[in-house]
């Protein structure tokens, strides 16, 4: 069965530096990875996804993504965080077909001055 | 084009009490799907519809909930009778392929049990 591991539930990072959330999932073939953000009052906003080829993988809002298979992570990254960037973070990993996404349970960025 | 529109936004029921959360999936997306995060929790996969059929509902807690989607368009969740630990916030996806690919999201429904 597929599972996916945030490891951190809450980070605190300030207006400026760079982030990396970690990212790592279970599942015995190529998966589908993604990423979503929810920030308050929001529904989930896809900021990028990875099905195969380049494993660098550039997203919406500055941020990108690496998918390491020999590491089975899926870190995402920004170089300079903005305060607009806090919000929750979410992992999930799907396959091909119908079947549902499996999710992490989340990180929180929190940004500060 | 609209997004995913789910309401209500919030609702606050009593235990024993029903509830019916209603959404509607960008037009022309075949695929619905419904998930729920506990507090705390991971967001879990509850069904998935394709069109007006139940593709997969494997992810459905016990028979107090019941999903229909209407003609293929709009679906609606009914949790009859509430218990405290459906207490959550209820989202739904559509997607106009499979879902593997990404789905767009509503805003969800924030249902609290007292």
């Amino acid at each position: 069965a597929q599972s996916v591991t945030q490891p951190d539930i809450h980070i605190t990072v300030s207006e400026g530096a760079s982030l990396e959330l970690r990212c790592n999932y279970s599942y015995g073939a190529t998966p589908y990875l993604f990423w979503y953000v929810q920030s308050p009052g929001q529904g989930l906003q896809l900021l990028l996804k990875y099905f195969s080829g380049d494993t660098l993988v550039q997203g919406i809002k500055g941020f990108e993504a690496e998918f390491k298979r020999s590491q089975s992570s899926f870190n995402l990254r920004k170089p300079s965080v903005h305060w607009s960037d806090a919000a929750e973070y979410f992992c999930a990993v799907g396959t091909s077909g119908n079947t549902p996404l499996v999710f992490g349970k989340g990180t929180r960025l929190s940004v500060i001055a | 084009e609209a997004g995913v529109t789910q309401f209500p936004s919030h609702s606050v029921i009593e235990k024993g009490q029903t509830v019916t959360l209603r959404c509607d999936p960008i037009s022309g997306h075949d695929n619905l799907y419904w998930y729920r995060r506990v507090m705390g929790k991971e967001i879990k996969f509850l069904l998935h519809f394709v069109k007006e059929s139940k593709q997969d509902e494997s992810g459905m807690p016990n028979n107090r909930f019941l999903a229909e989607r209407t003609g293929g368009t709009y679906s609606t969740l009914k949790v009859q009778p509430a218990e405290l630990e459906d207490s959550g916030v209820y989202f739904c996806a559509s997607s106009q392929g499979t879902g593997a690919y990404g789905y767009t999201f509503g805003s969800g429904t924030r249902l609290t049990v007292v």
